[in-house]
C-alpha cells in the first residue's frame, strides 16, 4: 500500500535551517506530483508545496517563498524540504502527500503521511 | 490568493442525523474543488471535482456545486464520521484549504 514517512523535525532556533525527508514507497515514486502541506499546532491546513513528477516545476506558499526548496530524488524515492531562515511561524506538523493521479498533477491531495513535527524556538 | 470560507466552524449532530457543510471561494474556480476528512494524522480525500467521490469512499457522502459556492452532505452520520472536514480550491496557486469543521458528538 502507499506509505510516506517523513523524517527530519525537531527543535531550531530561530534563523536555522532544517531539511526534511519523506521516504515513499508502494507506489512508482516517479510518477506522481508530491506535496508538502503544515499544520501549526490548533490551526487548519496550509499547503506549503508541491514538484512534478519529475522535478521540472516546483511552486511554493507565499509565506515559504524565498526560503524553502523542495525537491526530489526518484532514483531514491525520496522527496525533500530544505528550510532555510525558520520563523516562530513555521512551527506546524509537516506532512508530505501524493497527488491524486499519475503524471500531470491534478492538484488533489489523494494519499498522507503521518508528518513530522518542527519547532522553532529559541 | 483564493480565500476559502467554510461554514460552520462546528457543528454539533447525532448518529443518524444529516449534515451540511458550506465553503465559499473568494472568487470563482469552476469546480475545481475538493473534500477532505482529518483524523490525528491524515486527511483522506472525499470528494475531488465538487462532487466525484473518491473510490472508496461511502456512499453517504456527497459534494455539490460550482463557481464559488459549494456543499458537503453527509446523510446518515455515522460514529467515524466525527472528525474534522475540510475544503481546497485547485484552481489556482497558491493552493488553499478553508479553516475546517468539526463535526462533534452532541
Amino acid at each position: 500500500q502507499v506509505q510516506l514517512v517523513e523524517s527530519g523535525g525537531g527543535v531550531v532556533q530561530p534563523g536555522r535551517s532544517l531539511r526534511l525527508s519523506c521516504a515513499a514507497s508502494g507506489f512508482t515514486f516517479s510518477n506522481y506530483a508530491i506535496y508538502w502541506v503544515r499544520q501549526a499546532p490548533g490551526k487548519g491546513l496550509e499547503w506549503v508545496a508541491v514538484i512534478s513528477y519529475d522535478g521540472s516545476n516546483k511552486y511554493y506558499a507565499d509565506s515559504v517563498k524565498g526560503r524553502f526548496t523542495i525537491s526530489r530524488d526518484n532514483s531514491k524515492n525520496t522527496l525533500y524540504l530544505q528550510m532555510d531562515s525558520l520563523r516562530a511561524e513555521d512551527t506546524a506538523v509537516y506532512h508530505c502527500a501524493r497527488d491524486m493521479n499519475p503524471g500531470s498533477a491534478s492538484y488533489y491531495v489523494g494519499h498522507w503521511g503521518q508528518g513530522t513535527l518542527v519547532t522553532v524556538s529559541s | 490568493d483564493i480565500q476559502m470560507t467554510q461554514s460552520p466552524s462546528s457543528v454539533s449532530a447525532s448518529v443518524g442525523d444529516r449534515v451540511t457543510i458550506a465553503c465559499r471561494a473568494s472568487q470563482p474556480i469552476r469546480n475545481w474543488f475538493a473534500w477532505y476528512q482529518q483524523k490525528p494524522g491524515k486527511a483522506p480525500i472525499l470528494i475531488y471535482a465538487a462532487s466525484s467521490l473518491q473510490s472508496g469512499v461511502p456512499s453517504r457522502f456527497s459534494g455539490s456545486g460550482s463557481g464559488t459556492d459549494f456543499t458537503l452532505t453527509i446523510s446518515g452520520l455515522q460514529p467515524e464520521d466525527f472528525a474534522t472536514y475540510y475544503c481546497q480550491q485547485a484552481h489556482t496557486f497558491p493552493l488553499t484549504f478553508g479553516g475546517g469543521t468539526k463535526v462533534e458528538i452532541k
